[in-house]
Formats: structure tokens, sequence, C-alpha cells
């Protein structure tokens, strides 16, 4: 099946500081999307992505479907971003909206 | 829209005793998703359900889970009998569409169960 890699699996900022996380898929995808697992064990929907550039905020989000890879980008960090980044990707041809998620990427801010 | 919401929050239980988690979709989605995090396994997807009939449910674990949707507002997990190893933080989560490839998912705040 598809596989999914994030990186980097933890990352420590300052408050302020900017970030890029990536994902790594192994197939071609209907469907990418970016969470957002606050500390509390909310999962945030931020983007829905399967090719393209959005921006939200201090958020903004690329995925390369050739190259198989999105990348979230994080400006002017803050406490409150801190928490698990989940990319989840469908497969392209799967005949079910089946998300499959990566292992997330564990960010911390500091103040 | 109040959100995917689910109940009970937190579940605390003795092994062998039967669960149920409760999920209400974001009105108007017409697909529910039941997903299961542990630290072991990450975030898997258990069944899915279009319009209230079960589509996928290649991911239910075995024989002791299982899943209903009666109503378009309304879904259960149950889990009987309960295991330890059945400890995780259980999510719903819904879409709108008709449950194609290409819908986002929106997720419930999940039940943390604790099987003693």
């Amino acid at each position: 099946g598809i596989q999914v890699e994030q990186s980097p699996p933890d990352l420590i900022l300052q408050e302020g500081a900017n970030s890029t996380l990536r994902c790594n898929f192994s197939d071609s995808v209907n469907n990418l999307q970016w969470f957002h697992q606050n500390p509390w064990g909310q999962l945030i929907n931020l983007f829905y992505i399967p090719s393209g550039t959005k921006q939200n905020g201090r958020l903004s989000a690329t995925t390369v479907a050739t190259e198989r890879y999105s990348l979230l980008y994080i400006s002017s960090s803050q406490t409150t971003d801190s928490g698990v980044y989940f990319c989840a990707v469908n497969p392209y041809g799967g005949a079910t909206n089946k998300l499959i998620f990566g292992t997330g990427t564990l960010l911390a801010v500091q103040p | 829209d109040a959100g995917v919401i689910q109940s009970p929050r937190h579940e605390v239980t003795e092994m062998g005793q039967e669960v149920t988690l409760r999920c209400k979709p974001i009105s108007g989605h017409n697909s529910l998703f039941w997903y299961r995090q542990t630290m072991m396994r990450g975030l898997e997807l258990l069944i899915y359900f279009n319009n209230n009939v079960p589509i996928d449910d290649s991911g239910m674990p075995e024989d002791r889970f299982s899943a209903k949707m009666p109503n378009a507002s309304f879904s259960t997990l149950k889990i009987q009998p309960s295991e330890p190893r059945d400890s995780a933080v259980y999510f719903c989560a819904s879409s709108s569409g008709a449950g194609i490839t290409t819908d986002t998912q929106y997720f419930g705040p999940g039940t943390r169960l604790t099987v003693l």
C-alpha cells in the first residue's frame, strides 16, 4: 500500500521562527490533507491540497503531485502552533475515501 | 454548525464490558468515518459509511467491533467484549458530497477509551 512519510519527526522552535514540514508519499494521490492535532487532542483540518499552493494566514501549503511531496510552511510561529501535524492521503484510483495518515511531526514552540 | 459531536469524551471500563461510542456528523454530510489513534499504530481508519451504508470496513480489527449508522445524523461504534488493547482515542469524522476520494474530512473531538 501507499507509504506516507513525514519529516522531521519532531521540531523545537522559538516563538517567531519559521518552519517547513514535509510529507512524502509513495504513489499518486487524489486527496491530500494537512491536519493539526493540538495538545488537547483535537484534529483540525488545515488544508485540502492534492496539488498546487494554498495560504491561510501564517500557514501555507504546497503539493507537487508529480514529485509526490507536500510542504507545510509555518511563519512567525506562536506557542499555539504547538502540537502534531499530520499529512493524510487517499491513493489515486482508490475506490473509497480512505485517508492514510503519516506518522506526524511533533512541533513545540517555546516562548 | 456545531461540528462533529462525539460522546462520551472519556470512557473507563473493565475488560469484558460492552462499550458504545456515539457520533453525530455535521448536518448535511453524508459520509462518516470512524478512526482509532494509538501510539503504536497512529491514526487508522476502522470503517466508513456513505449515505448510511457501510462502504469499507476492512479496518475493523475483529468481530468484537461493530458499527451502525441507523440514520444520517447518528452512528455508533460498539466493542463487545472490550479488552485492554482496545484502549485508544476513537475519532469520528464526516464529509460532504458522495464520499468520493476528494472530499475534505472534518473530525470530532474524539473519545478516549481506557479498558482496565
